[in-house]
């Protein structure tokens, strides 16, 4: 069963406004959950490491006061995409490493489906 | 500037034949690498990794292979099944344990 869950799994909303998506853990604690954005055939491109207790670490060129992250607890984390416009439009996923430091045990979420009018 | 390449954008394969996913890669300190599977609207599913200090793993049908001089590496599916069909992404890990991944192949198994 699926490991890292994500809400909503699709979002349409108005340009101007704000989005907040939720990525969860559910049966293992996460210091660290990574943020990624997939435009269509391309890659999946790291936004953002979120680090519980801590700052998140953006990638350069990413906005970090457009992309807020708040990793409030071991099992939780959220990306909030503010005045969305429809450029922001996108496939957002996060993952988690399992074992802490163990890239090969990062499972992801299904992926949230954004879509900005 | 893409690190990590999949110049493949689709495979067609059929049935009972070997599928090779190929991946090219530019920086020399990646350590480890990994294969993914992605269904469309999912996030990507773990499917096998290899360390730098190795050219071969095997894990049943799949075995990855990684030549460090060519800074090359491969996926192979022997026996194909048409579950197979998927977006696969190689992708290769940086000292600071993030991800970087390649653009993906669309593979299609026929039969």
């Amino acid at each position: 069963g699926a490991v890292v869950s994500q809400h909503p799994s699709r979002v349409i909303c108005k340009s101007g406004t704000s989005v907040k998506i939720e990525c969860r853990s559910l049966d293992f604690q996460a210091t660290t959950m990574f943020w990624y954005r997939q435009f269509p055939k391309q890659s999946l491109m790291l936004m953002a490491t979120s680090n519980e207790g801590s700052k998140a670490t953006y990638e350069q060129g990413v906005e970090k006061d457009k992309f807020l992250i708040n990793h409030a607890s071991l099992t939780l984390s959220t990306l909030t995409v503010t005045s969305a416009h429809p450029e922001d439009s996108s496939f957002y996923i996060c993952s988690a490493p399992r074992l802490a430091g163990h890239t090969d045990t990062q499972y992801f979420g299904p992926g949230t489906r954004l879509t900005v009018l | 500037d893409q690190q990590v390449k999949q110049n493949s954008p689709s495979l067609s394969v059929q049935e009972g034949r070997i599928s090779i996913l190929n991946c090219d890669y530019t920086n020399s300190m990646f350590d480890y690498f990994l294969w993914y599977k992605k269904y469309p609207a999912e996030g990507p599913t773990f499917l096998i990794s290899i360390s730098s200090i190795k050219d071969k793993n095997e894990d049943g049908r799949f075995t990855v292979f990684l030549n460090k001089s060519a800074k090359h590496l491969s996926l192979h599916i022997v026996p194909s099944q048409p579950g197979d069909s998927a977006v696969y992404f190689c992708a290769a890990r940086s000292y600071t344990d993030k991800l970087i991944f390649g653009t993906g192949t669309r593979l299609q198994v026929f039969p």
